[in-house]
């Protein structure tokens, strides 16, 4: 069965510094991974995905991760962040089939 | 992109009601949708795969009768909480399978029920 860690409950960075959101999974074959993002009382919004190809991938709103096989990871990062970043963020790996397991969640808050 | 509505956001119900969540894949067919529990400061738990046509199936530990499921349509699915009980209070969330993309699913904006 598949898992995802995000060892850092909550993370507070400045206004304009950098971030990185740290994601371990584990799962038995190739995985399909994601990153979303959750504002209070909302559902979730797809950031980026990884299935194949490129380790380094591109997302909405300036956001980017790298996968990272042999450290079973999948980072988020973003060089500079804006005040609308603070938000909850959930890694999740996926089979298939569609089902997708979540992490815990990280809840960003983003000092001015 | 694609777009799933879920109504109602926010329900009140006396214990021992029930409550009815309907989401809707609003611009794609979804034979596959999900509904995720998630109580607070927690991560989403997935309750149950709805599949068109047929029945839906329960993760382990969710009991069928107290979360009825029905995907009647390509486009909507929908979970009754029977017999509500104070602890049914949560935050419900529902995805849609979007068929036309590889293993991406688009998430409803959620309920919030609140069993008195």
């Amino acid at each position: 069965a598949q898992s995802v860690t995000q060892p850092d409950i909550h993370i507070t960075v400045s206004e304009g510094a950098s971030l990185e959101l740290r994601c371990n999974y584990s799962y038995g074959a190739t995985p399909y991974l994601f990153w979303y993002v959750q504002s209070p009382g909302q559902g979730l919004q797809l950031l980026l995905k990884y299935f194949s190809g490129d380790t380094l991938v591109q997302g909405i709103k300036g956001f980017e991760a790298e996968f990272k096989r042999s450290q079973s990871s999948f980072n988020l990062r973003k060089p500079s962040v804006h005040w609308s970043d603070a938000a909850e963020y959930f890694c999740a790996v996926g089979t298939n089939a569609g089902k997708s397991t979540f992490g815990d969640g990280t809840t960003l808050t983003v000092k001015p | 992109g694609a777009v799933v509505s879920q109504h109602p956001s926010r329900v009140i119900c006396k214990s021992g009601t029930s409550v009815k969540i309907e989401c809707r894949s609003l611009d794609f067919q979804a034979t596959t949708m999900f509904w995720y529990r998630q109580f607070p400061k927690k991560s989403l738990m997935l309750m149950a795969t709805s599949n068109e046509g047929s029945k839906a199936t329960y993760e382990q530990g969710v009991e069928k009768d107290k979360f009825l499921i029905n995907h009647a349509s390509l486009t909507l699915s929908t979970l009754t909480v029977t017999s509500a009980h104070p602890e049914d209070s949560s935050f419900y969330i529902c995805s849609a399978r979007d068929p036309r993309v590889e293993n991406i699913q688009y998430f409803g904006a959620g309920t919030r029920l609140s069993v008195l």
